[in-house]
């Protein structure tokens, strides 16, 4: 299994500021994902962080808007660049580990519930 | 189209209904789907994979058809702590790739 230690928990932020997400995860994984989640839908994959290399964007997001650094195998941060009250959202970090199955389980961060004013 | 579309209900049951929840997926090329549980203002979890055989885990049921790219999870005799938003997830060829339903929500009432 994997424990991800994801901070802050909540923030309100002033529109045209950043935000920068952490998670710490508790064992060396390759790959990190960044999930956005927006009331009432689905999580929607923003990009996946490698360590040594640059973050790969899903479609729609881009690295100006959500940098992403991947320093070490168990740490990771999103920043989420000049809000908008349209960024307002849960923002997650996931790792993949062996569960309880023996199978690759996606375990995630507590979230990040941000609100832009 | 969406790669996973699922009723987001919601579901209002009483306590001991049986109750389930359908999904469907694009991509037939997909190989590995799971239900999760997603708790209010808390991260998603894993509730169980879902194998073509169908397999059960206590009151949980998951089944898989692929000829329809069609998944179900049924939930007997449920309980107050069921209360929550059910995600259906596949896997996708990438990597650690998945795409996520939109939930769907249930609350047991007593």
């Amino acid at each position: 299994s994997a424990v991800i230690s994801q901070k802050p928990s909540r923030d309100i932020c002033q529109r045209g500021t950043s935000l920068t997400i952490q998670c710490q995860v508790d064992s060396q994984v390759t790959m990190m994902f960044w999930y956005r989640q927006q009331p009432g839908q689905s999580l929607t994959l923003i990009a996946t962080a490698n360590q040594g290399s640059e973050a790969t964007y899903e479609s729609g997001f881009v690295i100006d808007k959500f940098p992403i650094s991947r320093p070490n195998l168990t740490f990771s941060t999103l920043t989420v660049s000049n809000m908008s009250p349209e960024d307002s959202s849960i923002y997650l970090c996931s790792v993949d580990a062996t569960g309880g199955e023996s199978v690759a389980e996606a375990f995630f961060g507590q979230g990040t519930r941000l609100t832009v004013v | 189209r969406k790669e996973v579309e699922q009723d987001p209900g919601p579901f209002n049951v009483p306590e001991g209904a049986t109750v389930a929840f359908n999904c469907t997926y694009s991509n037939s090329a997909s190989q590995s789907f799971f239900w999760y549980r997603q708790d209010c203002r808390k991260e998603p979890k894993l509730l169980m994979s879902v194998y073509s055989s169908g397999n059960e885990d206590g009151r949980f049921t998951a089944q898989l058809n692929r000829a329809s790219q069609y998944i179900s999870l049924l939930i007997r005799d449920s309980k107050l702590s069921d209360s929550a938003t059910y995600l259906c997830v596949k896997r996708g060829s990438t990597l650690g790739r998945l795409y996520f339903g939109r939930g769907t929500q249930l609350t047991v009432w007593p």
